[in-house]
This record gives structure tokens, C-alpha cells and sequence, in this order.
């Protein structure tokens, strides 16, 4: 099995500009998680799907983040307009429904300027 | 609300020696608790999880988790450090079934030759 696939690894953009994070989830699994990462704040989660539906979008910071799963295989984490505090390294997770353990992505390092 | 502490955001042992990373939870019913690592430039890993049975958790690479009702404390050992254990380790709880996991913010290991 692959793992968690996300990309891209690495995204530079200038302030205003939409980025999109991707992520292919574990076949099988049913639960699909983004999280992101920041020396200040460490993992926050900020929205968690089950069977393709959004569960819990509280973490999502602003208006400005949506996040779509539109089939079991892919997600997206969109940023629009970005800003330099939405610098971080975002990750997706994805677990069996009701599963203990998240399996992670390698991570979207994003760098606003 | 569930959530975690780690104590000290930094730790650094010689190889060889004791490691012992911190944490504590709050949660209003028995919680599931799990340590994940992460490596440079990599997704987290599962180490070791809690989820109601012996109290002393055995994961992987050695490690070790005791979970501690009366003191709230679930922290994590290895006896002998290994340069190979320089890593950030994550402390997580989660209430049942299909809540998302709340995670700590981290503790870098650093092991010192």
C-alpha cells in the first residue's frame, strides 16, 4: 500500500494568491483528517471527513479554507485568498471508521510571502 | 473538553540514557490515549495506544507508555536512548469511538552521542 499520498510537498505562493492542497487517502479507509502544523500552535485539527461527509469543520480558521472530498479516493484543503500566517505544514490523516490509528501523509509545507 | 499536556517542549538525553517524555490528560470519561513520533520531513506514526487494557502499554522500538488514573498522566519511556530516537513526539487522547484525536504539542527528543 502507498500510504497517504498529498502533494505537493512543497508550495511557495505570494499573498493573495488560491493555493490547493491535495490528498489521496489509504484505500479502505473511511475517515479522512486535515491537520496543521505550526511551531506556535502545533497540530491543530481543522476539519475531519467520515464516508466522504464533512463531520466537524470547527478548526478551520476563516472563511477563506474549504475543504471538498468528492469520492473515497481524494480530498482538497483550498486556500483562497492566502495569507503569510497560513505558512505551516499541513497534513491529511486517514483511518478505518472508528480506527485508532491515523496513518499520515508526508505533508504540504506551504510558505506565503 | 479532552486535552493533553506535554510538559517540556524540549528534552535531551545522552545515548544510553533514560528517556522519559511527559504528558498529561483531561477528560471527563476514560479516555483512549496514544504517543505518535514523527521524524524529520515525515508524517506521524503510531507508537503505542491506551484503550482500557493493562495499564502498561508496550509500542514499538522500545518504547513504553503507563497510564496513571490517579495522577491523570500517561508519559512515555524507553530505557536506553538510540541516536535513532531523535525525533518529535506527540501525546494524543480521544473520548470514543469516532472523535478525531486532540494531540499535544509536541516534545522534540534530541539524543546527544
Amino acid at each position: 500500500d502507498a500510504g497517504v499520498i498529498q502533494s505537493p510537498r512543497h508550495e511557495v505562493t505570494e499573498m493573495g494568491q488560491e493555493v490547493t492542497l491535495r490528498c489521496k487517502p489509504i484505500s479502505g479507509h473511511n475517515s479522512l483528517f486535515w491537520y496543521r502544523q505550526t511551531m506556535m500552535r502545533g497540530l491543530e485539527l481543522l476539519i475531519y471527513f467520515n464516508n466522504n461527509v464533512p463531520i466537524d469543520d470547527s478548526g478551520m480558521p476563516e472563511d477563506r479554507f474549504s475543504a471538498k472530498m468528492p469520492n473515497a479516493s481524494f480530498s482538497t484543503l483550498k486556500i483562497q485568498p492566502s495569507e503569510p500566517r497560513d505558512s505551516a505544514v499541513y497534513f491529511c490523516a486517514s483511518s478505518l471508521a472508528g480506527g485508532e490509528k491515523l496513518f499520515f501523509g508526508s505533508g504540504t509545507q506551504l510558505s506565503v510571502l | 473538553a479532552q486535552s493533553v499536556t506535554q510538559l517540556g517542549s524540549h528534552v535531551s538525553v545522552s545515548e544510553g540514557a533514560l528517556v522519559l517524555l511527559r504528558c498529561n490528560y483531561s477528560s471527563s470519561v476514560p479516555p483512549y490515549l496514544f504517543w505518535y513520533v514523527q521524524y524529520p520531513n515525515q508524517g506521524l506514526q503510531l507508537l503505542l495506544k491506551y484503550t482500557s487494557a493493562a495499564t502498561l502499554v508496550k509500542g514499538i522500538n522500545g518504547f513504553e507508555a503507563e497510564f496513571k488514573k490517579s495522577e491523570t498522566s500517561f508519559h512515555l519511556t524507553k530505557p536506553s536512548a538510540h541516536m535513532s530516537d531523535a525525533a518529535e513526539y506527540f501525546c494524543a487522547v480521544r473520548n470514543s469511538g469516532n472523535t478525531p484525536l486532540v494531540f499535544g504539542k509536541g516534545t522534540r527528543l534530541s539524543v546527544i552521542a
